[in-house]
């Protein structure tokens, strides 16, 4: 069935570790999308791709960073873990400018 | 540039009362206006788009491209209807990298 997947569901991670939050589409879509939303709150855009190949930083600036070498694929890393980064992590992908998918989304935690 | 404005953070209303959740938009191209829904403990879901014209689940909202709104209505509210909405905007010239922008979401809260 044509989907979104975010893993892990959940992820509580010392201080310093380096870590990847994955996220892959079945759909075929072209554009992928990373938000960072605290529960209940406003999305911030932090990394967007149109293609494979081509990555470009959103509106919220982000440690993070994140690649684009297949199309289904768009797996976000964060080299050094900080509380700072404790948040909901929430991968969409889209055809064009036509409606966007949402994966489960990641909560990742940082003691 | 592009921006999206949701001014209210909650709006509380009583079951069989209209509902208005406002949008303002700031984008200097062809916009493309959603309005998404996130029900407690489900992933966010695209509830309609200005293009399509249609209601979904009794909500509508039109594209006033002279105020630079998609405001969202629907003219009795039910219970189910409490969850999060988000406006959202993506560029609609499908050749440039356009981006989809939220606004910072407005929570309906139905009561009886």
């Amino acid at each position: 069935e044509a989907d979104i997947y975010q893993t892990p569901r959940y992820l509580v991670i010392g201080t310093g570790k380096k870590i990847t939050l994955e996220c892959s589409q079945t759909m075929g879509h072209d554009k992928m999308y990373w938000y960072q939303q605290d529960p209940g709150m406003e999305l911030h855009l932090i990394h967007y791709s149109y293609g494979v190949n081509s990555t470009e930083k959103g509106d919220l600036s982000s440690e993070s960073t994140v690649s684009r070498i297949r199309t289904e694929h768009f797996p976000l890393t964060l080299e050094s873990a900080r509380p700072s980064h404790t948040s909901q992590y929430l991968c969409a992908s889209s055809a064009g400018p036509a409606e966007a998918f949402f994966g489960q989304g990641t909560r990742l935690t940082v003691v | 540039a592009q921006r999206v404005t949701q001014p209210e953070k909650l709006l509380s209303v009583f079951k069989g009362a209209p509902v208005e959740l406002k949008c303002n938009y700031s984008y200097s191209g062809s916009p493309e206006l959603f309005w998404y829904v996130q029900y407690s403990r489900q992933r966010l879901q695209l509830l309609l788009r200005h293009i399509s014209r249609e209601s979904i689940k009794g909500f509508t909202a039109d594209l006033n491209k002279g105020e630079t709104s998609f405001h969202l209505k629907k003219p009795f509210a039910q219970e189910e209807d409490s969850a999060m909405y988000y406006c959202a905007l993506s560029g609609r010239n499908t050749g440039t990298a356009s981006k989809l922008t939220f606004g910072t979401g407005t929570r309906l809260q139905v009561t009886l």
